[in-house]
């Protein structure tokens, strides 16, 4: 069974940090690439970022692009979310989500989410 | 950047059929995917690359996908399938190619 385990959110200040783990099972995590998508509270599914199987190839949203960083561990099958210069509008539910066999990917499976909330 | 439109609400007696359409520039072009979310859970794909069903998904979950509009449509709507439904795109010729909808809150009378 897929399994995708979100953790590390938290509350922290604006201008802080937070790192965001994704704990994978159930398949062979190093032959998928990987998302981080999230919702603001009351709000719609915004995409974050996303990374090849390999690590070689990375998108990020222009909303968080230089402040955020997406990693992987294929050997702890691990996904990463690296949250600096957090502001109040990054405040969200963080989803982890498996991307569809493909070259136009949707996402298959999705963890539970982690909230982060900044504020002061 | 790519902009996904949907009608912020649909309404549906059960029974009766519920269509949502997801409104995109050429969007017949791409492939679209489907996810529905109740309150408090996590997204679940209904509907991948226009059409597809995922295995435990119901046939009455289907979709299509043509010109400037795509279409995920249920069937026989039961009071289980209220809940919000947001298409999405994976937009290739951009350096942030992952697109959203702005989602449909499906009610059911």
């Amino acid at each position: 069974e897929v399994q995708l385990v979100e953790s590390g959110g938290g509350l922290v200040q604006p201008g802080g940090s937070l790192r965001l783990s994704c704990a994978a099972s159930g398949f062979t995590f190093s032959s998928y690439s990987m998302n981080w998508v999230r919702q603001a509270p009351g709000k719609g599914l915004e995409w974050v970022s996303y990374i090849s199987s390999s690590s070689s190839t990375i998108y990020y949203a222009d909303s968080v692009k230089g402040r955020f960083t997406i990693s992987r561990d294929n050997a702890k099958n691990s996904l990463y979310l690296q949250m600096n210069s957090l502001r109040a509008e990054d405040t969200a539910v963080y989803y982890c989500a498996r991307t569809l066999p493909g070259i136009a990917g949707g996402f298959d499976y999705w963890g539970q989410g982690t909230l982060v909330t900044v504020s002061s | 950047s790519y902009v996904l439109t949907q009608p912020p609400s649909v309404s549906v007696a059960p029974g009766k059929t519920a269509r949502i359409t997801c409104g995109g520039n050429n969007i017949g072009s791409k492939s679209v995917h489907w996810y529905q979310q109740k309150p408090g859970q996590a997204p679940v794909l209904v509907i991948y690359y226009d059409s597809d069903r995922p295995s435990g998904i119901p046939e009455r979950f289907s979709g299509s996908n043509s010109g400037n509009t795509a279409t995920l449509t249920i069937s026989r709507v039961e009071a289980g399938d209220e809940a919000d439904y947001y298409c999405q795109v994976w937009d290739s010729s951009s350096d942030h190619p992952g697109v959203f909808g702005t989602g449909t809150k499906v009610t059911v009378l």
